[in-house]
């Protein structure tokens, strides 16, 4: 199967450390890339490859992988990371996830 | 600085056809694919199909293929999204992507700033 499960939403409290996590088949073989989204905006990549950030993305932004699951971490959450969060592994996107900042 | 731009709202009606475009600057436009991406209302990011602007080859999702067409014309630095026949379902905001593949995978490296198609009678 090509498809990738995600979280519908999580919520982290300002400056504690938060994970998003993708499922799938594809991953036990392609890296995912990972792209927040704020409202109204196009998304963005934050995470590609093995743990790689685009020039720009906060260092507090970093990307794991094991077996059948990526992760995207938030280490110090801060109010302007809220946003979904979807990855994308071989052109196929998860389901996003809704992270709110409390 | 690399850029996409895309082209402005479209309202239509069911069965008219359509044609949305985006033109990448900053970068070698015939060195990367260009990627579309449907967001439908409310929802989520779908991967609907690529195109490779050197020669025009195309790849298109199995949900996509056969509804849309993808194109471009490497002389203007433009690819197209096209529909022969709307349909109200078709009402979303459509992104485009260059797709970039490396040994760290595939991933979308920049997105132009989409363009809504609303579809009413």
């Amino acid at each position: 199967s090509s498809e990738l499960t995600q979280d519908p939403a999580v919520s982290v409290a300002l400056g504690q450390t938060v994970r998003i996590t993708c499922q799938g088949d594809s991953l036990r073989s392609y890296y995912a890339s990972w792209y927040q989204q704020k409202p109204g905006q196009a998304p963005v990549l934050v995470i590609y490859g093995k743990n790689n950030r685009p020039s720009g993305i906060p260092d507090r932004f970093s990307g794991s992988s094991s077996g059948n699951t990526a992760s995207l971490t938030i280490t110090g959450a801060q109010a302007e990371d809220e946003a979904d969060y979807y990855c994308n592994s071989r052109y196929v996107f998860g389901t996003g996830t809704k992270v709110t900042v409390l | 600085e690399v850029q996409l731009v895309q082209s402005g709202a479209e309202v239509k009606k069911p069965g008219e056809s359509l044609r949305i475009s985006c033109k990448g600057s900053g970068y070698s436009f015939t060195s990367y694919w260009i990627s579309w991406v449907r967001q439908m209302p409310g929802k989520g990011l779908e991967w609907m199909g690529r195109i490779d602007p050197s020669d025009s080859y195309t790849n298109y999702s199995p949900s996509f293929q056969g509804h849309v067409t993808i194109s471009a014309d490497k002389s203007i630095s433009t690819a197209y999204l096209q529909w022969s026949s709307l349909k109200a379902s078709d009402t979303a905001m459509y992104y485009c992507a260059r797709s970039t593949v490396t040994t760290e995978g595939y991933y979308f490296d920049y997105w132009g700033q989409g363009t809504l198609v609303t579809v009413s009678s």
